[in-house]
């Protein structure tokens, strides 16, 4: 079946625009989480989402970070104004319960220009 | 202290090696724990999740030993394939959920 999906794969953006990343989980998985990963770093946890709601957004390095979920499925994580300390791997995962294994997108590489 | 830590290798092993990985955590509060590989510059895929009886699957064992607060990973009969990066995750519901990964520890086969 169809993994998680994550779109664009690589962004190059200039410092100070708006980015939007999109995360297609896989079908049926209530729990989705967003991380990101800089390079030679390990995951930072960032967000997750029980359905549509995410109960814990402490994990958002900045307000310029937020993310939603529509529809029990898509999710898109938005950085207002980005900053070249932004630039890293942003992954997905999903699971179909939380507190189970997670499935991880193959990730969109972002970078600050 | 880091609440997940893990010896960052990297460790160097012959192929046809056995190789123990141990990974601490503090959080008392840690329900589950899993183990994932990452290789160079591709996501995290899961390798196995960890049960409190301990498990195997072929050339993988898990442990968890929840009085000391490690988990252990043994990879038997070591391939070159299993050259990655091995992430040790625990996942701990304290009012919400939180996966929290290690920084990996490294193997590399040699032939």
């Amino acid at each position: 079946g169809a993994g998680v999906s994550q779109s664009p794969s690589n962004k190059v953006t200039e410092k100070g625009k708006d980015v939007e990343l999109r995360c297609d989980p896989i079908s049926g998985h209530t729990a989705l989480y967003w991380y990101r990963q800089s390079l030679g770093q390990g995951l930072e946890f960032l967000i997750y989402f029980q359905g549509n709601s995410a109960p814990d957004k402490s994990g958002l390095p900045s307000d310029r970070f937020s993310a939603e979920r529509t529809g029990g499925s898509v999710s898109t994580l938005t950085i207002q104004r980005t900053q070249q300390e932004d630039s890293a791997v942003y992954l997905c995962a999903s699971s179909l319960f939380l507190a189970i294994e997670q499935f991880f997108g193959p990730g969109t590489r972002l970078t600050v220009l | 202290r880091k609440e997940v830590e893990q010896d960052p290798g990297p460790f160097n092993v012959p192929e046809g090696a056995t190789v123990a990985f141990n990974c601490t955590y503090s959080n008392s509060a840690s329900q589950s724990f899993f183990w994932y590989r990452q290789d160079c510059r591709k996501e995290p895929k899961l390798l196995m999740s960890v049960y409190s009886s301990g498990n195997e699957d072929g050339r993988f064992t898990a442990q968890l030993n929840r009085a000391s607060q490690y988990i252990s990973l043994l990879i038997r009969d070591s391939k070159l394939s299993d050259s990655a990066t091995y992430l040790c995750v625990v996942n701990r519901t304290s009012g919400t959920y939180k996966y929290i990964f290690g920084t990996g520890t490294r193997l590399k086969v040699l032939a």
